[in-house]
């Protein structure tokens, strides 16, 4: 069964610096897609990066990038240049690769972002 | 462009009660999932429709059901609530059963579910 663990209950970075996000993933099979949503204060779950199991290159999305290391079966989510408005709840995820639009989301990070 | 809308925002059950929840997709959209999310939790799958039909199912009971209309609308039932229901339920849209370009999936605001 597919299974993702985040280490890092609450992570803390001041503002305009980097932080690396934890994720690692456990899956038998050889396709597969790894998801990083945001979650404010208001609930929303927001779209922030996808990297699918046979892409060769890192996936990037503006100050978001994705480190992603197959073997280490790890996909860690980088925000670069933080700002105030990243605290949030950051969420890794992997869709099940026979459910379609089925994600299983891991326990989550609190990220707090000092000025 | 309207993103996923979900309705009610919050509200307050007693045990025993049903709930219906509300979920309008993206617009182009036309699968709908929901998903549960406890306090300090990651959200669990639920269910997912698509053409009126139930396609995917998470490891929730029957007390859980849904329903999806032809303007591919959705609706999640909750019957018999127990505290442990106690929840933000979030729904999501998606084109088609295997999503976007990357997959990924359009998240409302949720409804957050209290039952005393």
């Amino acid at each position: 069964a597919q299974k993702i663990t985040q280490t890092q209950p609450g992570m803390f970075v001041q503002e305009k610096e980097a932080v690396t996000l934890d994720c690692t993933y456990d899956t038998s099979d050889q396709s597969y897609g790894l998801f990083w949503y945001k979650q404010p204060s208001s609930g929303e779950m927001i779209f922030l990066i996808y990297q699918g199991s046979y892409d060769e290159q890192n996936a990037t999305e503006g100050r978001y990038s994705l480190n992603f290391q197959k073997a280490r079966k790890s996909a860690n989510l980088v925000i670069s240049a933080s700002q105030l408005g990243d605290s949030a709840m950051y969420f890794c995820a992997m869709r099940d690769p026979w459910g379609y639009n089925k994600l299983i989301f891991g326990a989550g990070t609190r990220l707090a972002v000092h000025p | 462009d309207a993103g996923v809308t979900q309705s009610p925002t919050h509200l307050i059950k007693t045990r025993g009660q049903q709930v219906t929840l509300r979920c309008s997709p993206k617009s182009g959209h036309d699968t709908v999932s929901w998903y549960q999310q406890a306090l300090g939790q990651g959200p669990q799958f639920i269910f997912q429709y698509y053409e009126e039909e139930e396609r995917q199912r998470g490891n929730f009971p029957d007390r859980f059901s849904g329903h999806q209309f032809p303007n591919y609308s959705s609706e999640l039932n909750v019957n018999a609530l127990l505290l442990g229901d106690s929840a933000l339920y979030l729904c999501a849209s998606s084109p088609g059963l295997a999503g976007g370009l990357a997959g990924e999936l359009f998240f409302g605001e949720g409804s957050r579910l209290t039952v005393l």
